[in-house]
């Protein structure tokens, strides 16, 4: 299996703060990575899909990049609806590996 | 907007079977893949498996084949059915689509609501 190392696996930010959150892939994943958002008792949201394209309706605050293995979700000037978890995904072979996933909560 | 709706028994004992179902609102069934997820209280997600609408399908190997995605394309729903369940099963488990071919990335998108499984004695 493809194994997703997600780090830091908390962090404590401001609003208005800029946020980066790092995934590596054990293994070349291509572009396969997505960046979902999750917020408590609800479904995960998508984000980012093929390591940089932003999903319709998401605000342009958030982008994603690569580098090799290393995958990075940018949140530019956090906003209060921005404190959730965020998990990344690898969906280039199966199973579809998800990073342990990432809480960025209110300083 | 395409929309899932899921449902399926919430309370289980150890060794019986989980069987879930999704239902697609409002989109095309042919043309995806249809997926399946779970999250145990408090922990990270963990993908099941998927099929598309010709029954093609591909599973975690760490369920140990316990796990049988079927789909119904006359009714636009796909299920889930796990077997043997145990405490360690215990878990929200959600439905999603994600698209297929060669230009696609296949993320998940949408999500169904989930459902939370109990399993207990």
């Amino acid at each position: 299996d493809i194994q997703m190392t997600q780090s830091p696996s908390s962090l404590s930010a401001s609003v208005g703060d800029r946020v980066t959150i790092t995934c590596r892939a054990s293994q070349s994943i291509s572009s396969y990575l997505n960046w979902y958002q999750q917020k408590p008792g609800k479904a995960p949201k998508l984000l980012i899909y093929g390591a940089s394209s932003l999903q319709s309706g998401v605000p342009s605050r958030f982008s994603g990049s690569e580098s090799g293995t290393d995958f990075t979700l940018t949140i530019n000037s956090l906003q209060p609806e921005d404190f959730a978890t965020y998990y990344c995904q690898q969906t280039y072979t199966t199973p579809r590996t998800f990073g342990q996933g990432t809480k960025v909560e209110i300083k | 907007q395409v929309q899932l709706q899921q449902w399926g028994a919430g309370l289980l004992k150890p060794s019986e079977t989980l069987s879930l179902t999704c239902a697609v609102y409002g989109g095309s069934f042919s043309g995806y893949y249809w997926s399946w997820i779970r999250q145990p209280p408090g922990k990270g997600l963990e993908w099941i498996g998927e099929i598309n609408h010709g029954g093609n399908t591909y599973y975690n190997p760490s369920l140990k084949s316990r796990a049988t995605v079927s789909v119904d394309t006359s009714k636009n729903q796909f299920s889930l059915r796990l077997t043997s369940v145990t405490a360690a099963d215990a878990a929200v488990y959600y439905c999603a689509r994600r698209c297929a071919g060669g230009d696609c990335y296949r993320p998940l998108d949408p999500w169904g609501q989930g459902t939370l499984v109990t399993v207990s004695s």
